[in-house]
C-alpha cells in the first residue's frame, strides 16, 4: 500500500524557469494539500484542493503558483518564473475525510533548489 | 501573528535517558495538536495527537502532556534510542479550519551513544 509518492525528489531550475511538482496521494484519499518548508523552519500550508476543485488557497502566493488536482492523474504545484526565494521543500499530504487533519499522510517531499 | 512556537532549539540527550520537547501554541481555540518526527530529507511523521478536552496521552515509548492553562505542549520519549534522532515539531489545528495544520519551526534532538 503506497503513501503519498512526489516526483521529483530534488528539482533544480534556472531562475525564470517554471517548476512543476507532482503528488499522487494515497489510494482512496481524495483531499490533498500543499506545504512548504523553508531551510530549519516549519511547514506552512499552501494549498487544500479536492478532485476538480481548489477549496482553500489562502496560503499560496497570488502570482505566479498555481495548483491542481485534475479527475485523472497527480495534483501538481506548478510555479512560473521561479526566483531564488522559491528555494524550498514542498511537500505533499492527503487525507480519506473530508477536511480532517487527523487523517494527514506527508509525501518525502520535492525540495526545489533555483539556481 | 499568531503561531506554534519553537526557534528550532537543540536538544542532545545520552542514549537510554528520558528527552522532553516542549511547545507553545497562542491560540486557545486550538482544539487538536499533533507531533510529528522528520528525519534528514524525509517526509513528517506522525508520531502521537491530543485534543483538548484531554491533558495526557500515551504512546509506545512516546507521551504528550497538554496544559491549556498556560498553552503548553510537550512530548516526553522514554529510553530515547539513536534512531530517535530527528527535528520535532508540533503543530496545531483551529476549529474554524479542520484541515489545516500550524506548525512550529521545530526542535532537534540529538542522541548522544
Amino acid at each position: 500500500n503506497a503513501g503519498v509518492m512526489q516526483n521529483p525528489r530534488h528539482l533544480v531550475r534556472r531562475r525564470g524557469q517554471e517548476a512543476r511538482l507532482r503528488c499522487s496521494p494515497m489510494k482512496g484519499h481524495s483531499h490533498v494539500y500543499w506545504y512548504r518548508q523553508l531551510p530549519e523552519e516549519g511547514l506552512k500550508f499552501m494549498v487544500y484542493l479536492q478532485k476538480e476543485n481548489i477549496i482553500d488557497e489562502s496560503g499560496m502566493p497570488k502570482e505566479r503558483f498555481s495548483a491542481e488536482f485534475p479527475k485523472e492523474g497527480p495534483s501538481i504545484l506548478r510555479i512560473q518564473q521561479v526566483v531564488r526565494g522559491d528555494s524550498a521543500a514542498y511537500f505533499c499530504a492527503s487525507s480519506p475525510d473530508v477536511g480532517q487533519a487527523y487523517g494527514y499522510t506527508f509525501g518525502s517531499g520535492t525540495r526545489l533548489t533555483v539556481v | 501573528g499568531e503561531s506554534v512556537g519553537l526557534h528550532l532549539p537543540t536538544l542532545s540527550v545520552q542514549e537510554g535517558d528520558n528527552s522532553i520537547i516542549n511547545c507553545a501554541y497562542s491560540n486557545s481555540a486550538s482544539d487538536y495538536f499533533i507531533w510529528y518526527k522528520q528525519e534528514s530529507g524525509k517526509g513528517p511523521q506522525f508520531i502521537i495527537d491530543i485534543r483538548s478536552n484531554m491533558d495526557k496521552r500515551q504512546g509506545q515509548r512516546v507521551t504528550v502532556l497538554l496544559n491549556k492553562t498556560v498553552k503548553h505542549l510537550s512530548l516526553q520519549i522514554a529510553a530515547t534510542q539513536p534512531g530517535d534522532s530527528a527535528v520535532y515539531f508540533c503543530a496545531e489545528n483551529r476549529g474554524d479550519s479542520s484541515y489545516k495544520l500550524i506548525f512550529g519551526s521545530g526542535t532537534r534532538l540529538l542522541v548522544r551513544p
